[in-house]
């Protein structure tokens, strides 16, 4: 079973208006942590934002905010006001284990957002 | 600051030559990570070294062997180019879990491997 599930390979919104873009994440571990990273057409990553599984409130960074349902195993990205700059490919990962282990990323297989004029 | 520095950035070999990818980081960071990208699959981990000396099998090791030569350094080789080996690669470094409640990974900007 995937461990990372993000069920839009495309999603196209309207400049300034908001966007949710899903992930689903699989886990018995009670430690993890989720991340959201931006791959612009350039090929970088860049970080997002971060949840981790005993954070008592949704993350915000910016325009950025995590709609972090645990129960529900979700962990979906919502842009605001986007822009015409946010058109790239999205990536939901996902961190296990206890404090003090490795440190490994799990990725999804990625959302493309169109940013439309 | 540099970051993750990875060489090269585009690479092209015939099925059968080998090549090494190399990656340094200047962040001081104890792990490091080597991962691919292809089409429809995300990254998928290759290897990673959770600190100078160890390395450790990730989800898609065959075909690769890895070094991390000293903290900064962590490359990969490939032995015997295959097409199936045509990607991007990422090296990515990052503290490991519990030194920062928010330890993301810092990428290179990746290397473009075409295997003909």
């Amino acid at each position: 079973a995937q461990k990372i599930t993000q069920t839009q390979p495309g999603m196209f919104v309207q400049e300034k208006e908001a966007v949710t873009l899903d992930c689903t994440y699989d886990t018995s571990d009670p430690s993890y942590g989720l991340f959201w990273y931006k791959q612009p057409s350039s090929g970088e990553m860049i970080f997002l934002i971060y949840q981790g599984s005993y954070d008592q409130q949704n993350a915000t960074e910016g325009r950025y905010s995590l709609n972090f349902q645990k129960a529900r195993k979700s962990a979906n990205l919502v842009i605001s006001a986007s822009q015409l700059g946010d058109s790239a490919m999205y990536f939901c990962a996902m961190r296990e284990g206890q404090i003090g282990s490795n440190y490994k990323l799990t990725f999804g297989k990625g959302t493309l957002l169109t940013v439309n004029p | 600051n540099a970051g993750v520095t990875q060489t090269p950035k585009f690479q092209v070999l015939k099925t059968g030559q080998s090549m090494t990818l190399q990656c340094a980081q200047d962040m001081n960071h104890n792990s490091m990570y080597w991962y691919r990208q292809d089409p429809g699959m995300g990254l998928r981990l290759i290897y990673y070294s959770a600190s100078e000396g160890t390395t450790d099998k990730g989800e898609v090791p065959n075909g690769y062997n890895v070094s991390r030569l000293n903290k900064r350094e962590f490359s990969l080789r490939l032995e015997s180019a295959a097409p199936s080996q045509t990607s991007v690669y990422f090296c990515a470094s990052s503290e490991p879990y519990g030194r920062a409640s928010n330890t993301e990974a810092f990428f290179g900007q990746g290397t473009r491997l075409t295997v003909v």
